[in-house]
């Protein structure tokens, strides 16, 4: 079946515009998770959906950031006033359900270029 | 804080050999911990999760041991193979938070000819 898709594979923005990353989780996981991970970084956590509760936002690192999740399925990413050291590959993953014993499957990442 | 640390060095072996990466993590203890492994342009790929009531785990050439009194986690490819060549990333998980897993930054293992 079909993976984690997500959209656009590259995009490059000007320091001060808006930008929104795209997540196609796989069809019936529950939960979605976005990731960041910059040249030579670990992965590192943003924002945490699962189902239709409230989503964990606590690794999101300023509130230019924001991400929804509309019918339990595709997830966007927003990012405002993007700046150069937003620049990284952002990494979308699902999971069949909350729970740190179920694997993550993840996208194929947006290289985010910042200029 | 809760620190999770991998091979700090990059891991050059030859084929045949069993490549060993290390993955340590100080001041929690997770309930699970799920190894990784990912290829240049690409996400992370799942390969094994192991409990902390379980010592080892394996799949095909791959092994995982987890020491919960040294707070640490080993992951073996046994017969290494040039395609073997990637990073891999152990995931704890946070301990009291459902559904997170904490990266660590991971390490990159090339196996050559």
């Amino acid at each position: 079946g079909a993976g984690v898709s997500q959209s656009p594979s590259n995009k490059v923005t000007e320091k001060g515009k808006d930008v929104e990353l795209r997540c196609d989780p796989i069809s019936g996981h529950t939960a979605l998770y976005w990731y960041r991970q910059s040249l030579g970084q670990g992965l590192e956590f943003l924002i945490y959906f699962q189902g239709n509760s409230a989503p964990d936002k606590s690794g999101l690192p300023s509130d230019r950031f924001s991400a929804e999740r509309t019918g339990g399925s595709v997830s966007t990413l927003t990012i405002q006033r993007t700046q150069q050291e937003d620049s990284a590959v952002y990494l979308c993953a699902s999971s069949l359900t909350t729970g740190t014993q179920y694997e993550q499957y993840f996208g194929p990442g947006t290289r985010l270029t910042v200029t | 804080s809760q620190k999770i640390e991998q091979n700090s060095e990059a891991l050059n072996i030859q084929e045949g050999k069993t490549a060993t990466l290390t993955c340590n993590y100080t001041n929690y203890s997770p309930a699970y911990l799920q190894w990784y492994r990912q290829d240049p342009g690409r996400g992370p790929v799942f390969l094994l999760l192991i409990r902390e009531n379980e010592k080892e785990k394996r799949k095909e050439r791959l092994k995982v041991t987890f020491d919960t009194t040294l707070k640490q986690s080993l992951f073996h490819i046994t017969a290494s193979q040039p395609a073997d060549s990637a990073t891999y990333l152990c995931a704890p998980d946070r301990g009291s938070t459902l559904g997170r897993l904490y990266f660590g930054r991971g390490t990159q293992l090339t196996v050559w000819p």
